[in-house]
């Protein structure tokens, strides 16, 4: 089967950094994923990792370590509007549908 | 690009009562189709997925259940509710080439009183 771990909060300011880890476990594997979802809305899809590495999509970057099944999510000049929970994602190679960690939820302040 | 039509947005029904929640999806075909459940506060409970018409596989034994009568429509079924299956009921849709992007609907709040 597959699991995921991440933290259940984090707390940061605006206009700082903010790490959000990722550690799972699959039988086969082919990515790790990031979700984020507001309150009451439906998970939108933030970014990919198939291959180690750094992705960088404007503010938020992914990271993934295949050889230590971890990944993160980096946010960075952070803004009120990020505050939301964001969830990692893995989709193995022998199932054909996303398994989720149970979401981190992320309080920026002013 | 995709759409994906879920309703009703809210919904509340007494135990015992039955469940038939419809997802739509426009601009794909042969999509892999997903029912999540959501609790208050925590992760996707991945429910049903069903990767072509009548195949449906299910994750977590319960009180529900799924069917895909056409290529482009899931539907979620109960025959009698229970306080339980409260939660916040998702479909979602990927392509078949097992990239790890779903799309969601935009959910339906299931309160069961």
């Amino acid at each position: 089967g597959q699991s995921l771990e991440q933290p259940s909060e984090v707390t940061a300011v605006e206009g700082a950094i903010v790490q959000i880890n990722c550690t799972y476990q699959t039988s086969g594997f082919y990515g790790l994923s990031w979700y984020q979802q507001h309150d009451g809305g439906a998970p939108t899809f933030l970014s990919y990792n198939a291959l180690d590495g750094l992705e960088e999509t404007g503010r938020f970057s992914s990271f993934l370590s295949r050889s230590d099944s971890y990944g993160y999510l980096l946010l960075q000049e952070l803004q009120m509007k990020d505050s939301a929970s964001y969830f990692c994602a893995v989709r193995d190679t022998g199932r054909r549908a996303l398994t989720f960690g149970s979401g981190t939820r992320l309080q920026v302040q002013p | 690009s995709q759409t994906i039509h879920q309703w009703p947005a809210t919904l509340v029904q007494p135990v015992g009562s039955p469940l038939s929640l419809e997802c739509t999806v426009e601009g794909t075909s042969n999509p892999n189709l997903y029912w999540y459940r959501q609790a208050a506060g925590r992760g996707l409970q991945l429910l049903f997925y069903s990767v072509g018409i009548g195949q449906i596989s299910s994750e977590v034994p319960q009180n529900l259940s799924a069917s895909r009568p056409q290529d482009r429509q899931f539907i979620l079924s109960s025959k009698k509710l229970l306080l339980s299956d409260s939660g916040f009921y998702l479909c979602a849709v990927s392509s078949r080439d097992l990239l790890p992007e779903a799309f969601f609907g935009q959910g339906t709040r299931l309160t069961v009183v």
